[in-house]
């Protein structure tokens, strides 16, 4: 099945800075990557999704790029706030199933003031 | 718009008993998802279904089943509690069927199993 790997684990940055997070993918027939925000305690939210048809997306501070033949994407985060303190999730479809979202370990991010 | 429900929110259960847990999506949308979240990993994937069919189904024991309702709800069933079934369950919910679907999550049912 797919294989969903993301890097870092732990990411610090400073307010205001930008964070990046990686992740990379087996499936080369994966056409959808989502990207989900999780807080304490609650469940997780899309806060950005890119197709295989398009490289880049971005809404306002985030945006992702995707690298189809190097079967990689990421999330950049601009101008970073302490209320983008969470952990960061990428997923890809699994071509196999169909149905599935497969999912990296996940990424927590701190901002700190 | 109310988004993704799920209940109870919170369950402790022992060993070897049976839990239902239970999802409503967000209104219009005919595809429920259901994943199980371990802590400090990533959701993993166990059913999808859509208009009350099981389209999809993860690497889950015959423990684990769901069923779909005609107003699009659904409930997971986990049978014979295991110590290693303590974990969130998530609940998504698409427009479509389809894992390329954009997938809404609920707040998830955190389940421990003593």
């Amino acid at each position: 099945g797919e294989n969903v790997e993301q890097h870092p684990s732990t990411l610090s940055v400073q307010e205001g800075d930008s964070a990046v997070i990686k992740c990379t993918y087996s499936d080369s027939a994966s056409n959808y990557f989502p990207w989900y925000k999780q807080e304490l305690g609650k469940g997780p939210q899309l806060i950005i999704d890119i197709r295989s048809n398009v490289g880049e997306k971005k809404d306002q501070r985030i945006a992702v790029t995707l690298n189809k033949t190097a079967k990689h994407f990421s999330l950049h985060i601009t101008e970073t706030q302490p209320e983008d303190s969470a952990v960061y999730f990428c997923a890809a479809s699994d071509s196999n199933s169909g149905y599935a979202l497969n999912f990296g370990k996940g990424t927590s991010l701190l901002v700190t003031p | 718009d109310a988004g993704v429900t799920q209940s109870p929110t919170h369950l402790i259960k022992t060993r070897g008993q049976h839990v239902t847990l239970r999802c409503s999506p967000i209104s219009g949308h005919k595809s429920v998802s259901w994943y199980q979240q371990v802590l400090g990993q990533g959701p993993q994937f166990i059913f999808q279904y859509y208009e009350k069919e099981e389209r999809g189904r993860g690497n889950f024991p015959d423990r684990f089943s769901a069923r779909q309702f005609p107003n699009y709800s659904s409930e997971l069933n986990v049978n014979a509690l295991l110590l290693g079934d303590s974990a969130l369950y998530l609940c998504a919910s698409s427009p479509l069927a389809g894992g390329y679907n954009e997938q809404f999550f609920g707040p998830g049912t955190r389940l421990t199993v003593l």
